[in-house]
């Protein structure tokens, strides 16, 4: 099946730090999301993209759709506390109605 | 704000009894989801419905069951829990016509089972 590999698997960062992590797969993808899950909760969608190459940007947030489409990134400026937990790209090929979740890339911000 | 429930939040229960993981949304969607998750780890597709008396299995293979005899409705069933069924357990929906970004989550169920 599909699979999805995110990277870094943890980033330990300081307040104010800004973060970057990626998520590729073996197969095309034409639909990327990233989502953001705090502990005990569902996830909480930050970024849909539905074009190869498309740069999205939701506050601090920014996310790619790579030109391969087999490729996205996430980069958040200047991290705040809130910002802990655990991230998670998710991609969708065409007619499917299936989403495939990466590994989760957790962010914890030293003190 | 998504109008989609999970009960119970936290369940704790003996090998071999039978639990039901209750899911409801109020958002008149059409296709709903269960999605298991280990903790930290990704989320897994494990069932899904179109609507009403349609329920699919999804990419990983899970000895639950699920029903959809209503549209607000999507419960799924363990008829003899077992410790491997510890795990936290997500329901979504999302409506006709939307796309992914229109896919909303539950707070979750973490069942675990002694």
């Amino acid at each position: 099946g599909q699979q999805l590999n995110q990277s870094p698997q943890s980033m330990f960062i300081q307040e104010g730090e800004d973060v970057s992590m990626n998520c590729t797969s073996s197969s095309i993808f034409n639909t990327w999301l990233w989502y953001k899950q705090d502990p005990g909760e569902g996830p909480v969608l930050l970024i849909a993209l539905y074009k190869a190459g498309e740069l999205t940007s939701n506050g601090r947030l920014t996310a790619q759709f790579g030109i391969t489409r087999k490729d996205s990134f996430l980069n958040i400026s200047a991290s705040i506390p809130s910002d802990v937990g655990i991230y998670f790209c998710a991609g969708s090929s065409n007619g499917n109605e299936k989403l495939t979740f990466g590994t989760g890339t957790r962010l914890t911000i030293i003190p | 704000e998504a109008d989609i429930y999970q009960t119970p939040r936290y369940l704790v229960i003996g090998t071999g009894k039978k639990i039901t993981l209750e899911c409801s949304q109020t958002m008149g969607h059409d296709k709903m989801y269960w999605y298991q998750q280990d903790p930290g780890m990704e989320l897994h597709l494990i069932h899904y419905s179109y609507g009403v008396n349609s329920t699919e299995k999804g990419d990983l293979s899970s000895e639950s069951t699920v029903s959809r005899i209503r549209t607000e409705h999507f419960p799924l069933t363990l008829e003899s829990a077992r410790p491997s069924h510890t795990s936290q357990y997500l329901c979504a929906s999302r409506g006709e016509g939307g796309g992914w970004e229109k896919l909303f989550f539950g707070s979750g169920t973490q069942l675990s089972v002694l």
